[in-house]
């Protein structure tokens, strides 16, 4: 049973540019978080989905910052027209529907030229 | 609203040296806590939890025990490696909920043979 995957590990984006950070939970998991972590910093909440909804995105920026979890493929967090304070580095994490520990994917690190 | 706060480090040990990180935490009803390990350039991987009042998480040789009186959740190790260098990370989820976590700054240990 494969961990949560996450990809790309690195991604390098011009300012004003787009990134989209992909991430598939494990199986049998249903619910999709996303967190943030900027140097030196812990992580912060961005996003909880389920399948084709968000349920809370109470950490997410109000512009530029997007995410899906569609009913087909992979969660899918959009960040449009980055900005040097994107970079950091994005952690997904999924959890059973049953309500069970969460586990983190190995993130994926923008940096932002 | 939920916080957790940690002790600043970083924290230097020789190697063989007693551990303790501090953790408290603030947060409404019964949440469950843990702690995460992130290795250099790695993601986060779950190291311990507790889920109620006296449990007592433990792997790998470290343990932390929930005490909800003093609310806190400090990690042990008795006897610290080099390979335990790595920094960690105090968090909590609230129970019944979603696996929405919270997290605290980190506590980066450096450990010297």
């Amino acid at each position: 049973n494969a961990g949560v995957m996450q990809n790309p590990r690195h991604l390098v984006r011009r300012r004003g540019q787009e990134a989209r950070l992909r991430c598939s939970p494990m199986k049998g998991h249903s619910h999709v978080y996303w967190y943030r972590q900027l140097p030196e910093e812990g992580l912060k909440f961005m996003v909880y989905l389920q399948k084709e909804n968000i349920i809370d995105e109470s950490g997410m920026p109000k512009e530029r910052f997007s995410a899906e979890f569609p009913k087909e493929g992979p969660s899918i967090l959009r960040i449009q027209q980055v900005v040097r304070g994107d970079s950091a580095a994005y952690f997904c994490a999924s959890s059973p529907p049953t309500g069970g520990s969460a586990f983190f994917g190995q993130g994926t690190r923008l940096t932002v030229v | 609203g939920n916080s957790v706060t940690q002790m600043e480090g970083p924290v230097t040990l020789s190697e063989e040296a007693f551990l303790t990180i501090n953790c408290t935490y603030t947060a409404t009803g019964y949440p469950s806590l843990f702690w995460y390990v992130q290795y250099p350039g790695e993601g986060l991987q779950l190291l311990l939890k507790a889920t109620k009042a006296d449990d007592k998480g433990s792997n790998k040789g470290f343990e932390a025990t929930y005490r909800k009186e003093t609310t806190s959740f400090h990690l042990e190790k008795g006897s610290v490696q080099v390979s335990d260098s790595a920094v960690y990370f105090c968090a909590l989820s609230e129970t019944g909920g979603y696996q929405k976590v919270t997290f605290g700054t980190g506590t980066k240990l450096q450990v010297i043979p």
